[in-house]
Order: structure tokens, then C-alpha cells, then sequence
């Protein structure tokens, strides 16, 4: 059964202390591997695809990676402002999504 | 990208009733989808909008409780049919492209009394 696990469930960090979030995954056909940014109120925004192992993506302070059973997104030096719920997601066969229950970071100036 | 607009954005309802609840894209998406997300949990895709004939749903839900239409490119309905406290929740569509890279509306709140 495909599967998608989060870790951690919430995250707390100090403004500038760097820190990873870890998504892995169990599919048996990878056709794409995502993470999503949720604000409180708001919809999942789009921040990155990946679809090969070894694939990085970066944006601003963020940065994903790629193995072949885990994606981790990397934050560098984040601000109170990145404070969100992070979803991880993947589409397997068809045009299904699959979407990890989401780790909830919270930044403190 | 996609700007996708769904409205309402809350409703408090009563029990037996149904609301339906419509989301627009303001460009042309390759498929169309309806989420349901408790609060502080992921998301649970309850079906694929598809154009012109029924909606694809996904293990636990059905057409008679959740029926969706979608009669062009850019817009979709669902309905929650004969709706229950259980049906409390937030309903999100999205639009997907090729890639399946999906943007969403900002949600409808459903509350059922």
C-alpha cells in the first residue's frame, strides 16, 4: 500500500537555527514527489516537485532533497515568517495524490 | 499557475440539509479535485472532478452523498447531501496541471448543527 509518514509532527525552532523535515515514503511507482506550504486559513501552496533521487530544489531558505524512500526539507536560518504546516505529497500511478499529515513548523524570534 | 476562487468560504448549516459549494479556476487545468481536511490534519482526496461525465471517488465516499459536477474546464461543484455533524469539516478544491501540480482555493469552514 502506498504510504507517506511526516516527521516530526511539530517542529519548534529558534529564529536562525536551522533544522530538517523528514518525509519518507512507500510507493511502488514514483511519479512525483511534493511539498506544499499551509498556512493557518488558507489552501496548500505550492513550493516544490521532485522525480528523481538525488534531485535538489531550492527556494529563498528552503531546500529539498530526493533519495529513493525519503524527501527532507531543509530550512536554513528561518524567520518567524516560515512558521507554517509543510506537506509532503506524491503521485504514484494516474493523477492521484497521496498527502503526508504534515509537520507543523513554528519559528520564535 | 492557477488562481482558484471557492466560494463559500464558511457556512453554518442544519442537519438533513445540503450545501453545495463551487470552485472556479481562472485558467484551463488539466484535472480538477475535492479534499477534505479536518482541522489540524492532511488532507483526504474525496473525488476526481472530471469534465463531462461522473466524478471518480475514492474509497469511502459516494456519488448519492457527495455528488460534483463539472461542466466545463474551469469550474466544478460539490454538494454535501443530507449533512450530519460528522460532515463538519473543510472542503478544498484544487486544479492540477500536466504535472500534477495542484493549487488550491482557500477552503469552504462547513459546520453542521
Amino acid at each position: 500500500e502506498d504510504q507517506v509518514t511526516q516527521s516530526p509532527e511539530a517542529l519548534r525552532l529558534q529564529e536562525g537555527e536551522s533544522s530538517s523535515l523528514n518525509c519518507s515514503y512507500t510507493v511502488s511507482g514514483l511519479r512525483g514527489l511534493f511539498w506544499y506550504r499551509q498556512d493557518p486559513g488558507k489552501g496548500p501552496e505550492f513550493l516544490f516537485t521532485l522525480y528523481s533521487a538525488g534531485e535538489e530544489k531550492e527556494k529563498e531558505r528552503l531546500k529539498a532533497t530526493l533519495t529513493k524512500k525519503e524527501s527532507f526539507l531543509h530550512i536554513t536560518a528561518p524567520k518567524p515568517e516560515d512558521s507554517a504546516t509543510y506537506l509532503c505529497a506524491f503521485r504514484s500511478g494516474g493523477f492521484k495524490t497521496i498527502f503526508g499529515a504534515g509537520t507543523r513548523l513554528f519559528v520564535k524570534a | 499557475s492557477a488562481v482558484i476562487s471557492q466560494k463559500p468560504s464558511r457556512d453554518i448549516c442544519q442537519r438533513g440539509t445540503s450545501l453545495t459549494i463551487q470552485c472556479q479556476v481562472d485558467s484551463q487545468v488539466t484535472m480538477m479535485f475535492w479534499y477534505r481536511q479536518q482541522p489540524g490534519q492532511s488532507l483526504t482526496l474525496i473525488a476526481t472532478a472530471n469534465q463531462g461525465s461522473e466524478a471518480t471517488y475514492e474509497s469511502g465516499f459516494v456519488i448519492d452523498k457527495f455528488p460534483i459536477s463539472r461542466p466545463n474546464l474551469t469550474f466544478s461543484t460539490l454538494t454535501v447531501s443530507n449533512m450530519s455533524p460528522e460532515d463538519s469539516s473543510i472542503y478544498l478544491c484544487s486544479g492540477g496541471d500536466f504535472e500534477n501540480i495542484q493549487y488550491f482555493g482557500a477552503g469552504t469552514r462547513l459546520s453542521v448543527l
